[in-house]
């Protein structure tokens, strides 16, 4: 198993531009989580699916976000209209729920919005 | 809602010496767990140990080890023999038994010298 995996790496954007991130989970982990990771702070929960279902979402997580898993496997994390405050981190986690509670992180996506 | 405290920001320990890492969190439920996962420079991050909340005994992996105070809501780090592949953020994180999502705190930076 080659652990979770994020594309891209690095992500810089003018503001106002949209972007979208890609998530491919361990391939039999059936969580699937966003966090969001500033500068010297630790990651905060944005949201999770279970499968294809998104089960719950942060209050950060503004209109401008929106995350989907169509098939249960791989997800997207999706920021319209960027603004300069939605530079960060993005990391992605997976689990299997009900087996082991363990979430494996993903490199991450770094987003500079100039 | 659950939060996480990591009152030290920074920590510094000398090569093969003892090192201890404070977390205390706040929550109202009595199943949980506990985590430390450490976050190297530019790497991702990765589990370190974890804590049943309903578990007495102290989890232990090699040269690290946690002391678990479940009535003072304290779970502390210790590593022992600290090697210089041991500097990173380490973050101590909280997960409801649900697993729903993962509250972490601001991290400490521990840095190692030879």
């Amino acid at each position: 198993d080659t652990g979770v995996s994020q594309d891209p790496r690095h992500k810089i954007t003018k503001r106002g531009q949209n972007v979208t991130f890609r998530c491919d989970p361990i391939s039999e982990h059936n969580r699937l989580y966003w966090y969001r990771q500033t500068l010297g702070q630790g990651p905060e929960f944005l949201t999770y699916f279970q499968n294809e279902a998104q089960l719950e979402k942060s209050r950060l997580l503004s209109d401008r976000f929106s995350a989907e898993r169509p098939k249960g496997s791989f997800s997207t994390l999706e920021i319209q209209r960027t603004e300069q405050g939605d530079s960060a981190m993005y990391l992605c986690a997976s689990s299997l729920a009900y087996v082991s509670y363990e979430q494996y992180f993903g490199p991450g996506t770094r987003l500079t919005v100039t | 809602a659950q939060t996480v405290t990591q009152s030290q920001p920074e920590m510094s320990v000398q090569e093969a010496e003892t090192v201890t890492l404070s977390c205390t969190y706040d929550t109202s439920e009595s199943d949980y767990y506990l985590f430390w996962y450490k976050q190297p420079p530019s790497r991702q991050m990765i589990l370190v140990i974890r804590q049943e909340a309903y578990k007495q005994q102290n989890a232990t992996e090699n040269r690290f080890s946690v002391n678990f105070q479940k009535a003072a809501k304290s779970f502390s780090l210790k590593i022992s023999d600290s090697q210089l592949g041991d500097a990173a953020m380490y973050f101590c994180a909280y997960s409801s038994y649900n697993n729903n999502d993962m509250r972490f705190g601001a991290g400490t930076r521990l840095t190692v010298k030879p």
